[in-house]
Order: C-alpha cells, then sequence, then structure tokens
C-alpha cells in the first residue's frame, strides 16, 4: 500500500504487481511533462515523457496519464520488477527554456 | 560511454575553499543544466547554459556560485568560499534543443563540506 513516511512517500508492492505512481503539478501553464527514476547514488534517469495536447502515453511497460483538468500526472508500471525499485519524479517544464521543476519524490520498493 | 559525465564523482572541502565541478555533455548537445539535491528531496534549478552564454540563472544564488560553459571544454560550476549548507549533490544535465527535448543527466558530484 502506499504510505506517507518522516520524508519520502512509499509505495510497497510485490513482485509482479502493477505499480501507480502520482504526481500533482502547480502550473497551469505547464505543457511538458517528464517521468525519471533515481537509483542511489546515480542521476536522474527518463523514463518517458509527455506534452500537454497528450492525455496518455505509453512506452515498454511504462504508461503515463496526464490529466490537465485537477493538474494531475501519473505513472503506471506494468509488472513491476524488484529492479524498478527507485525513487520516482515528476518534472515539469515551467519555462520556455525547458527548466525543469521537480516534485518531491515517490520511493518504490518491490518485494521479492 | 557516450552520457553526461561529471567530475569528480565526490568533493570534500573544506569551509571557506573553492570548489569546481565539471560536466561534459552529451555528445551533439549544445544546452546544459546544473541542478541541486540535498537529501531525500527532488532537484533544483540553479541555471541553464548554452556555449558561451548563460540563458538562466535565476536558481544559482547571487554570491559565491558562478557557472561557465565555454567554447571548448566541460562547463564549470564554481562555488567561492564554501560553507556548510553548499553540501548536496550537484547534477548536470544536457539536451539538443530546449523546445521541450527530455534533459538528460549526469551522476552528480556529491560536495561535502567539513
Amino acid at each position: 500500500g502506499e504510505s506517507v513516511g518522516l520524508h519520502l512517500p512509499t509505495l510497497s508492492v510485490q513482485e509482479g504487481d502493477n505499480s501507480i505512481i502520482n504526481c500533482a503539478y502547480s502550473n497551469s501553464a505547464s505543457d511538458y511533462f517528464i517521468w525519471y527514476k533515481q537509483e542511489s547514488g546515480k542521476g536522474p534517469q527518463f523514463i518517458i515523457d509527455i506534452r500537454s495536447n497528450m492525455d496518455k502515453r505509453q512506452g515498454q511497460r511504462v504508461t503515463v496519464l496526464l490529466n490537465k483538468t485537477v493538474k494531475h500526472l501519473s505513472l503506471q508500471i506494468a509488472a513491476t520488477q524488484p529492479g524498478d525499485s527507485a525513487v520516482y519524479f515528476c518534472a515539469e517544464n515551467t519555462k520556455g527554456y525547458s527548466t525543469l521543476t521537480f516534485g518531491k519524490g515517490t520511493m518504490l520498493l518491490v518485494s521479492p | 560511454n557516450a552520457g553526461v559525465m561529471q567530475n569528480p564523482r565526490h568533493l570534500v572541502r573544506r569551509r571557506g575553499q573553492e570548489a569546481r565541478l565539471r560536466c561534459s555533455p552529451m555528445k551533439g548537445h549544445s544546452h546544459v543544466y546544473w541542478y541541486r539535491q540535498l537529501p531525500e528531496e527532488g532537484l533544483k534549478f540553479m541555471v541553464y547554459l548554452q556555449k558561451e552564454n548563460i540563458i538562466d540563472e535565476s536558481g544559482m544564488p547571487k554570491e559565491r556560485f558562478s557557472a561557465e560553459f565555454p567554447k571548448e571544454g566541460p562547463s564549470i560550476l564554481r562555488i567561492q568560499q564554501v560553507v556548510r549548507g553548499d553540501s548536496a549533490a550537484y547534477f548536470c544535465a544536457s539536451s539538443p534543443r530546449d523546445d521541450n527535448q527530455p534533459q538528460h543527466f549526469g551522476d552528480g558530484t556529491r560536495l561535502s563540506i567539513l
């Protein structure tokens, strides 16, 4: 289930389950959104992006959904694997120069 | 490895010293961004550069911090007279253009101030 920890929200799932990570963004003018995965000691790794003229985009095992009405973004991971364990950040583009504003992140823990 | 390269990976400085962080963007990328990350927080934008130009430095403290991206060589983030509060992970990202292309990140420099 999902719980709010001392610092990062944490989602704990079993291997093979589907995971849904949510993100609320604040700027209604944002027109580009990215999901990143960050493993311990490493930099953010690009997963998938979506532009504001779309509401859904699919990649390999991942789907991003965008609801502009409520300013909500979600990342769905199918058949979650232990290697998916990491912190996941959503990021939005708030200026024309592609400077990104990051959310606080969600830690995904996958148990074998 | 054609990714974004940052060095050093770890840097230890005493208060008052200078820290220099280097970033070589991905091949073909001319846009460089620097971000700072505190433990268990998201990344905070600092500065955006193109070759020989600072495009947006709105996230960078006005004192002690500077950045450059010369015509030749890596981008440099420089912190003068470091203080304990500068301890953080500093990440560099690059992109080929500025029109909503994903930014690709290096593995960061972890700066520790004694």
